[in-house]
């Protein structure tokens, strides 16, 4: 059973960098065929994809973001990354970590961290 | 981008009812439709993929329907556990995006 795992501060200044990871066991983030990608929700909002990043380093990202976010994969310690930099209120949000899996072509999100609340304040 | 717009934003309904919502994106995404269910403070759990595959593990009383650009999943006999908030998310192309989701509510 695949199982993801968010780890990170909890509380970052505006203006600085959100930095956190997620830690994937029960199964290889170099196995193929899925992508691990980042999810967020502003509080009592809906869901917002962040971005994803296949083992091989490959990475995509929302065009709302993508100035300002970076993923990157260690696939020595199983561990996939986020950092979001000049963070603001706005950013403030519970952060999850999800393996996007299925088949070649249709795909969804299998698997899911348990989340893990950013707040930005000074 | 595509918008994922679901209807309604909030239902209340009894247990034992059968319940209805839907998903309409604004363009044509085939099949490429995946639903979620999020209990407070949970992520959210994979119930429908490729809008009418049950996932693993996910009772047959959920199914989901629709292609194009009208989709619509269906619980049948609600039981307390059933009552959370319902996503939909279309996985046709980047950015995936997700409707503003359904809150069932016990009546």
């Amino acid at each position: 059973q695949v199982q993801l795992q968010e780890s990170g501060p909890g509380l970052v200044k505006p203006s600085e960098t959100l930095s956190l990871t997620c830690s994937v066991s029960g199964g290889s983030i170099s196995s193929g065929g899925n992508y691990w990608s980042w999810i967020r929700q502003h509080p009592g909002k809906g869901l917002e994809w962040i971005g994803h990043i296949y083992y091989s380093g490959s990475a995509s990202y929302n065009p709302s973001l993508r100035s300002r976010v970076t993923i990157s994969v260690d696939t020595s310690k199983n561990q996939f990354s986020l950092e979001l930099t000049s963070v603001t209120a706005a950013d403030t949000a519970v952060y999850f970590c999800a393996r996007w899996g299925g088949g070649y072509s249709s795909k969804w999100y299998d698997y899911w961290g348990q989340g893990s609340l950013v707040i930005v304040s000074s | 981008d595509i918008e994922v717009t679901q209807s309604p934003s909030s239902l209340s309904a009894s247990v034992g009812d059968r319940v209805t919502i839907t998903c309409r994106a604004s363009q044509s995404i085939g099949t490429y439709l995946n639903w979620y269910q999020q209990k407070p403070g949970k992520a959210p759990k994979l119930l429908i993929y490729s809008a009418s595959s049950l996932q693993s593990g996910v009772p047959s009383k959920f199914s989901g329907s629709g292609s194009g650009t009208d989709f619509t999943l269906a619980i049948s006999s609600l039981q307390p556990e059933d009552f959370a908030t319902y996503y939909c998310q279309q996985s046709y192309v980047i950015p995936y995006t997700f409707g503003q989701g359904t809150k069932l509510e016990i009546k």
